[in-house]
């Protein structure tokens, strides 16, 4: 079973809107991580969010946490075209030595 | 880029014959993963490696075995292929297990006939 899990599954905005996902997970973590994924490409990652922290900012994306709620949110600002692709979240467990992935939330940026 | 290829990038085969996939990188990195994506569940984890000849299961490890006898290379083997396991592997490297930043390679995309 999948440990973080996005919501939603897809996204179409127009180009300069926000585009906003979350992650929910089930088991305590040491941090939580954003990756994207472009059409037949490999994960490219964007942000690690540690446990102890609630905001996170990097260029045009903002990270939340709540470990309260076992949630996490990505904000995409301005977003443009070139900001198509799968967004995925993912987890530590325990061990902290490997990572649980969502099934990914899909956004088109449309122009 | 983290220096991470997979050979092959794309591979059909027939049902019950040996596949092996290779990752190779070049940043030196301890950690090393096998994943498989699949429309609607993600990327699982097949095994991991935490250092040469260190091995450990994932998520889906039935079906598929790996050797690490140096730091670059990483082999996931499928001893008997069957078409559930068609899907796109993706090898990945992280420095560290504490913050498990991971670099991805490519992508092998495994057809199973």
């Amino acid at each position: 079973s999948q440990q973080g899990e996005e919501d939603p599954q897809a996204l179409s905005i127009q180009e300069g809107e926000n585009a906003t996902m979350n992650c929910s997970y089930k088991t305590s973590i040491n941090n939580l991580q954003w990756y994207r994924q472009n059409s037949g490409r490999g994960l490219v990652h964007l942000i690690l969010i540690r446990s102890n922290e609630r905001e996170k900012h990097s260029g045009r994306l903002r990270v939340t946490l709540d470990t309260s709620k076992k949630s996490s949110s990505l904000l995409i600002t301005a977003s443009r075209a070139a900001d198509t692709a799968s967004y995925f979240c993912a987890t530590d467990g325990a061990a902290g030595n490997k990572l649980t992935f969502g099934g990914g939330t899909r956004v088109l940026v449309k122009p | 880029d983290a220096g991470i290829t997979q050979s092959p990038r794309h591979k059909v085969t027939e049902t019950g014959t040996p596949v092996t996939l290779r990752c190779h990188q070049t940043e030196n990195h301890r950690y090393m993963y096998w994943y498989r994506q699949d429309p609607g569940h993600g990327l699982r984890l097949i095994h991991y490696s935490y250092g040469v000849k260190d091995t450990d299961k994932g998520e889906v490890s039935d079906g598929y075995s790996v050797s690490r006898s140096k730091t670059e290379d990483f082999l996931l083997t499928l001893e008997s292929a069957t078409s559930s396991q068609t899907s796109v592997y993706f090898c990945a490297t992280a420095t560290s297990g504490i913050d498990n930043e991971q670099f991805f390679g490519p992508g092998t995309r495994l057809t199973v006939l």
